[in-house]
């Protein structure tokens, strides 16, 4: 099976900070990159669905950024908020082994 | 857009009690639908992967003849947890999708606890 790493496992921030944190997969047979947001208590949220090595994509202030040579993706937030916390899951799809899901990274957001 | 709902949310049996969870999309038809379980702490794991119509894809390791999977139509799938045990105790998940590349909408899920 595949692995999915992501890196840290959790994260602390103050209102208005901006973090990132990444998200590593392997690279061969690579098909796409899902990175969803898990609030306690709800269902998991799509986020964004990259799969062109070099894509950047954004919504609203959290942005994502692919490298698929390298097998790294980080997920952006800019100004983070107290209704940032969250779980944040990406999962790898590649040919032969679908969805693996990385340990998430837990972020929270102190007013 | 893009509900999926999952039923029921919370399941208390006893053991050998075969148990039914169901996932619909609601708002979209689904030509894929995902079923996944989640131990404590750990990260969502893939069960199985159904089409509507055929035969559920399951990962390795996962029993079929345990976890029976129906995709009958576009907007529902079934996983029955046959003659469940305290060891399939776990919190269950699905989610639906229309297309590939595209993302996957997730239910509620389901807490499955067997005493």
């Amino acid at each position: 099976i595949l692995n999915v790493e992501q890196s840290p496992q959790s994260l602390h921030v103050q209102e208005g900070d901006s973090t990132n944190f990444t998200c590593s997969f392997p690279s061969s047979n690579f098909y796409a990159l899902h990175w969803y947001r898990w609030e306690t208590a709800k269902s998991p949220e799509a986020l964004f669905v990259m799969t062109l090595n070099g894509d950047e994509k954004k919504k609203g202030r959290i942005s994502a950024t692919l490298n698929t040579k390298e097998g790294y993706s980080y997920l952006y937030i800019k100004g983070s908020q107290p209704e940032d916390s969250a779980t944040y899951l990406c999962a790898s799809d590649n040919y032969g082994q679908n969805f693996v899901f990385g340990p998430g990274t837990r972020l929270s957001v102190l007013p | 857009g893009a509900v999926v709902s999952q039923h029921p949310s919370w399941v208390i049996c006893k053991s050998g009690t075969s148990v039914k969870i169901e996932c619909r999309s609601l708002d979209f038809q689904a030509t894929t639908m995902f079923w996944y379980r989640q131990f404590p702490k750990q990260s969502l794991m893939l069960m199985a992967t159904s089409n509507e119509g055929s035969k559920a894809t399951y990962e390795q390791g996962v029993e079929k003849d345990k976890f029976l999977i129906n995709h009958a139509s576009l907007t529902l799938s079934t996983l029955t947890v046959t003659s469940a045990h305290p060891e399939d105790s776990s919190f269950y998940i699905c989610s639906a999708r229309v297309y590939e590349d595209q993302p996957q909408h997730f239910g509620d899920g389901t807490r499955l606890s067997i005493l």
